[in-house]
């Protein structure tokens, strides 16, 4: 049974280009959140999303983050323009219906010089 | 403002001993906790929850302690091995708003 899967796992990109990080959550979670992680800030929720729909996006830092969840199994985070402040860890997280419980993909190590 | 903390960054411990890591947290409004193990180069997984209503909740080697009155939790890991040297965070939610808040993770060592 697959996990959450999450791609790339590796990003390096130059100041000013456009990210796209791409999530599928496991098959029948209803619930989709993404994280970054820094040294500075720990682990922090950017986004979620229920039945695909944006609950939450106060953690979005600004107007340079957005999300999309056009269907029950694919998401993306884009940043545009990218900033050497986003190199970070993205994660994507998905749970079902009745759970709490939330589920980790791998991450994606995004780097901008 | 640090809604869960976890005031130790690091734990060693012996082989075949407790490991004991704490988180503090300041929302009484937060009615179920998680503790995560993360590896390197991978991401959390989740290891074991209690919700507010109960005050201890147990899985094989791993139990979860909660003192709502405290606004306290612990995590006990009998006997310790090697392979659970990890960085655990826990992690709290309001059922309502169905968003973790993470602390900042202890980074477990267990040594042979």
């Amino acid at each position: 049974d697959a996990g959450v899967i999450q791609s790339p796992r590796h990003e390096v990109t130059e100041m000013g280009q456009e990210v796209t990080l791409r999530c599928k959550p496991i098959s029948g979670h209803n619930s989709l959140f993404w994280y970054r992680q820094t040294m500075m800030r720990g682990l922090e929720l950017l986004i979620y999303f229920n039945n695909n729909v944006p609950i939450d996006d106060s953690g979005m830092p600004e107007d340079r983050f957005s999300a999309k969840m056009p269907n029950a199994s694919f998401s993306t985070l884009k940043i545009q323009p990218s900033e050497p402040r986003d190199s970070a860890v993205y994660f994507c997280a998905s749970s079902g219906k009745y759970s709490y419980e939330q589920y980790f993909g791998p991450g994606t190590r995004l780097t901008v010089t | 403002d640090q809604q869960v903390k976890q005031n130790s960054p690091s734990l060693s411990v012996q082989e075949g001993r407790i490991s004991i890591l704490n988180c503090d947290y300041t929302n009484s409004m937060f009615d179920y906790f998680l503790w995560y193990k993360k590896y390197p180069a991978e991401g959390p997984t989740f290891l074991i929850s209690i919700s507010s209503i109960k005050d201890k909740n147990e899985d094989g080697r791993f139990t979860v302690f909660l003192n709502k009155s405290a606004k306290h939790l612990s995590l006990h890991i009998v006997p310790s091995q090697p392979g659970d040297s990890a960085v655990y965070f826990c992690a709290a939610e309001s059922g309502s708003a169905r968003q973790l808040t993470f602390g900042s993770g202890t980074q477990l060592t267990v040594l042979p």
